[in-house]
């Protein structure tokens, strides 16, 4: 069945970068987008960006322009997604999704089983 | 302050029908299909609805979406206690150049 298994958790200081690494299993990689969405605790779901894996051409969201890049392997089919120069409010839990595209719709199946990235001193 | 609106929480009790609006935009609801994900507690989001109205295989057919103008609901008949979950819209924005995500709504089944 198609899946994506993420990474586990990881704990980080102000100021490091992180690397969530996503695997994918059950479907061609290159034929789908990836994006990644996060989710502080209580909070609602925050889209990050979104790379094709066949081309790997990115799009970010503004807010995170310059912090976040998202690469893969094509050889073992997994996704990345690094964020760097941490901070508090970084703390979250980072998904990433297989994106299907029709038309004028764009929508995430499945999920992985998130990574929580915990930024304290 | 989510791009999307919902309200922030909906209840009903077992064998009730609950409706969850989300409203939007001309350069996001209006101009793109709209998509609704279930979050269970302590688990990540699954597809629910996917181009204003389809169902993935899978998911019972208690659960339906439409979408007019700026505006989407997503309708739960028939409520279950394995419901309760939390319910977010979305869809790709134009202007902003991103997938966009309502702020979420807590269901509570009674």
């Amino acid at each position: 069945q198609v899946q994506l298994v993420q990474s586990g958790a990881e704990v980080k200081k102000p100021g490091a970068s992180v690397k969530v690494s996503c695997k994918a299993s059950g479907y061609t990689f290159t034929s789908y987008d990836i994006n990644w969405v996060r989710q502080a605790t209580g909070q609602g779901l925050e889209w990050m960006g979104w790379m094709n894996p066949n081309s790997g051409n990115t799009g970010y969201a503004q807010k995170f322009q310059g912090r976040v890049t998202i690469t893969r392997n094509t050889s073992i089919s997994t996704a990345y997604m690094e964020l760097s120069s941490l901070r508090s409010e970084d703390t979250a839990v980072y998904y990433c999704a297989r994106a299907r595209r029709l038309g004028r719709g764009y929508w995430f199946d499945p999920w992985g089983q998130g990574t929580l990235v915990t930024v304290s001193s | 302050q989510s791009v999307l609106t919902q309200p922030p929480s909906a209840s009903g009790t077992p064998g009730q029908r609950v409706t969850i609006s989300c409203s939007g935009s001309s350069s996001n609801i209006g101009s793109n299909t709209v998509n609704w994900y279930q979050q269970l507690p302590g688990t990540a989001p699954k597809l629910l609805i996917y181009s204003n109205n389809q169902r993935p295989s899978g998911v019972p057919d208690r659960f339906s979406g439409s979408k007019s103008g700026t505006s989407a609901s997503l309708a739960i008949s028939g409520l279950q206690s394995e419901d309760e979950a939390d319910y977010y819209c979305a869809a790709w924005d134009d202007s902003l150049k991103k997938v966009v995500f309502g702020g979420g709504t807590k269901l509570t089944v009674l």
